[in-house]
């Protein structure tokens, strides 16, 4: 069964406490995302990697951190930092992302992080 | 910056009715449009999308319109089903960066 895989699918922290969020794609994709989903806004890009060992930062990144040591896993961890974690996160991943090629990004199903 | 605009942000029809969502953005330069439906509690999944050497697309009860110059694209769904009320997100791509752009998503309720 070929897809991107998120876990845990509900996550609790406490305030102060950094936490991993896992993703994890088998479509051989060398392109991987991860967005911030709160209501009533639309996706919003915290990091990106285009290739293993390289990520960029997106619009968000602030208060996160993510590394790509293999091609089908793209952690992202929630620091301590970020002022606001609770969110719904979402991990993609598409063939690859740059230049004139055009391809299709692949949601997981996303994890829902909430901090008491 | 680059930069999507969605409306309207929620919609409601009746069963069998047609609905409409329009998308403007900003870059000149985007060249792929997608637009995703999401459930509750789910990740986005890719309905249709448009490039931008095309006017317009159609799959069955969707169909897409693409106005290069005055910036702006469509999502129209006919015939519409209780099973399409979800949240519909339009997104633009950079064609120098390669991301996506998201606009702020419609959430479309369908009556039966």
């Amino acid at each position: 069964d070929g897809g991107i895989t998120q876990s845990p699918k509900y996550l609790f922290r406490k305030e102060g406490q950094n936490v991993t969020l896992s993703c994890e794609q088998n479509l051989n994709h060398d392109a991987m995302y991860w967005y911030r989903q709160d209501p009533g806004q639309g996706l919003r890009l915290i990091y990106y990697s285009q290739i293993v060992n390289d990520f960029q930062k997106g619009d968000i990144a602030e208060g996160y951190s993510v590394s790509r040591e293999k091609k089908e896993s793209f952690p992202l961890t929630v620091t301590s930092a970020q002022k606001n974690p609770t969110a719904f996160y979402l991990c993609a991943s598409s063939i690859d992302s740059g230049g004139d090629t055009y391809n299709e990004q692949f949601f997981g199903p996303g994890t829902r992080l909430t901090v008491l | 910056g680059e930069n999507v605009e969605q409306h309207p942000s929620t919609l409601s029809v009746q069963e069998g009715d047609s609905a409409v969502i329009k998308c403007t953005y900003s870059d000149s330069a985007s060249n792929y449009f997608p637009w995703y439906k999401q459930e509750l509690g789910k990740g986005p999944q890719l309905i249709i999308d448009i490039r931008s050497n095309v006017g317009e697309k159609k799959d069955q009860r969707i169909a897409v319109t693409l106005n290069k110059t005055a910036k702006h694209f469509s999502l129209h769904i006919t015939e519409t089903q209780p099973e399409d009320s979800a949240v519909y997100f339009c997104a633009a791509r950079s064609r120098n960066t390669g991301k996506l752009i998201f606009g702020q998503g419609t959430t479309l309720q369908v009556k039966p």
